[in-house]
């Protein structure tokens, strides 16, 4: 089965400052990359995702690239604010049968300290 | 309507004791999926639905019997748990399109069992 590697575990950044967190997968077959964001007792929630066929994403602060031949993507954010601090995790879908099975990585935990 | 709602919030129970868990969602979504998360740790898949059919189950064990009454609510029914069996309980949704499409999680039913 799919198996995905997210680094690093934590991430202490200064606000202002870049983030970024990088993840590999191991089924040639995904084609789906989700980030989601997980606050403190809350729901993960999308914040970026890219599909196979593209090699980069941006969404204001948020950016997502995705090398298929390397089987690596990354989540870089910008800016970062005090807010951002959450649980990030990766995951990766192949589909095929028309529903998303998530495999996600270990999560990376942000702290953006004011 | 993105919403996708689960009841209770938290549920403590014995081990001997048959409780159920109750997803809804009203997006037209015919794929629905039960996650574990344990703290610390990322979700895991522990089953798909696709059209209120029981499409993947990933080794849960038996004591884990989900149920799709129709196309806009997920049950799971607990029997017999584990405290190891502690976890939150995700649901999410989904549309039935080629598998790459956003996953809509509700926010959890924390489950103590003791």
């Amino acid at each position: 089965g799919e198996n995905v590697e997210q680094h690093p575990s934590t991430l202490s950044v200064q606000e202002g400052d870049s983030a970024v967190i990088k993840c590999t997968y191991s089924d040639s077959a995904s084609n789906y990359f989700p980030w989601y964001k997980q606050e403190l007792g809350k729901r993960p929630q999308l914040i970026i995702d890219i599909r196979s066929n593209v090699g980069e994403k941006k969404d204001q602060r948020i950016a997502v690239t995705l090398n298929k031949t390397a089987k690596h993507f990354s989540l870089h954010i910008t800016e970062t604010q005090p807010e951002d601090s959450a649980v990030y995790f990766c995951a990766a879908s192949k589909g095929g049968s028309g529903y998303s099975t998530l495999t996600f990585g270990k999560g990376t935990m942000l702290l953006v300290s004011p | 309507d993105t919403e996708v709602t689960q009841t209770p919030k938290h549920l403590v129970m014995g081990m001997t004791n048959k409780k159920s868990l109750k997803c809804e969602q009203h997006m037209g979504h015919r794929a629905m999926y039960w996650y574990k998360q344990k703290a610390k740790k990322p979700p895991e898949l522990m089953f798909v639905y696709s059209y209120e059919k029981l499409s993947i189950n990933e080794s849960v064990p038996s004591r884990f019997s989900p149920e799709c009454p129709n196309s806009s609510l997920l049950n799971l029914h607990l029997h017999a748990l584990q405290p190891e069996d502690s976890a939150l309980y995700l649901c999410a949704s989904s549309q039935l399109t080629t598998g790459d499409t956003e996953a809509f999680f509700g926010q959890g039913t924390r489950l103590t069992v003791v």
